[in-house]
């Protein structure tokens, strides 16, 4: 079973509208991480939140993680036509990264 | 820059036959893995191998075995190809301390289709 899930399946926005993205895990974590994925090609890190972390930033990204609710949120601030992609958070335990089905974002110009 | 590069990017085979996927890292990681990515499904972890000649099965080796002789190259084979296999296949590497506590650097992926 998967230990990330994201919610939503899919999320559609208008240019400069922020975007957030969820993530539900069910074990222990080490850490989490977020993944972005063009079309049709391989994963790209985006941050990775430890689990003694309760919020990060990268540009315009920001995570935060509730070890007690275990979720994770990736919030990606004035969106642009070029974050159109699919993201996925992937749950960090101690020998494996698993990951979640994925959020489908598109931003519309 | 990390490059996680896999041969090929489209292969198409028929069912039955012996299929080969080759990875190459060039960035000395001790880590490297094998997914397959399905709509809905998100990515499943076929095997891992944390050293040379060291393998663990993931979540899904049913049907795959792999090989790691060198450091840099991870293959991952299917023995007998089925359409259950038809799949986007995703090479990835990175580096200790820790299985994951560091990122994980990803090819482009190979999609291979069995008919």
């Amino acid at each position: 079973s998967q230990q990330g899930e994201e919610d939503p399946q899919a999320l559609s926005i208008q240019e400069g509208e922020n975007a957030t993205m969820n993530c539900s895990y069910k074990t222990s974590i080490n850490n989490l991480q977020w993944y972005r994925q063009n079309s049709g090609r391989g994963l790209v890190h985006l941050i990775l939140i430890r689990s003694n972390e309760r919020e990060k930033h990268s540009g315009r990204l920001r995570v935060t993680l509730d070890t007690s609710k275990k979720s994770s949120s990736l919030l990606i601030t004035a969106s642009r036509a070029a974050d159109t992609a699919s993201y996925f958070c992937a749950a960090g335990g101690y020998n494996k990264l698993i990951f979640g089905a994925g959020t489908r974002l598109a931003v519309h110009p | 820059d990390v490059k996680v590069t896999q041969s090929s990017r489209y292969l198409v085979k028929r069912t039955g036959e012996k299929v080969f996927l080759e990875c190459v890292q060039d960035m000395d990681h001790e880590n490297m893995f094998w997914y397959r990515q399905d709509p809905g499904l998100g990515l499943r972890l076929i095997y891992f191998s944390y050293d040379v000649k060291m393998k663990e099965k993931g979540d899904i080796p049913e049907g795959y075995s792999v090989s790691r002789e060198k450091k840099e190259r991870f293959s991952l084979i299917l023995e007998s190809a089925s359409t259950n296999q038809t799949s986007m296949y995703l090479c990835a590497s990175s580096s200790r301390p820790g299985r994951t506590g560091n990122t994980i650097y990803f090819g482009e992926g190979s999609w291979l289709t069995v008919v």
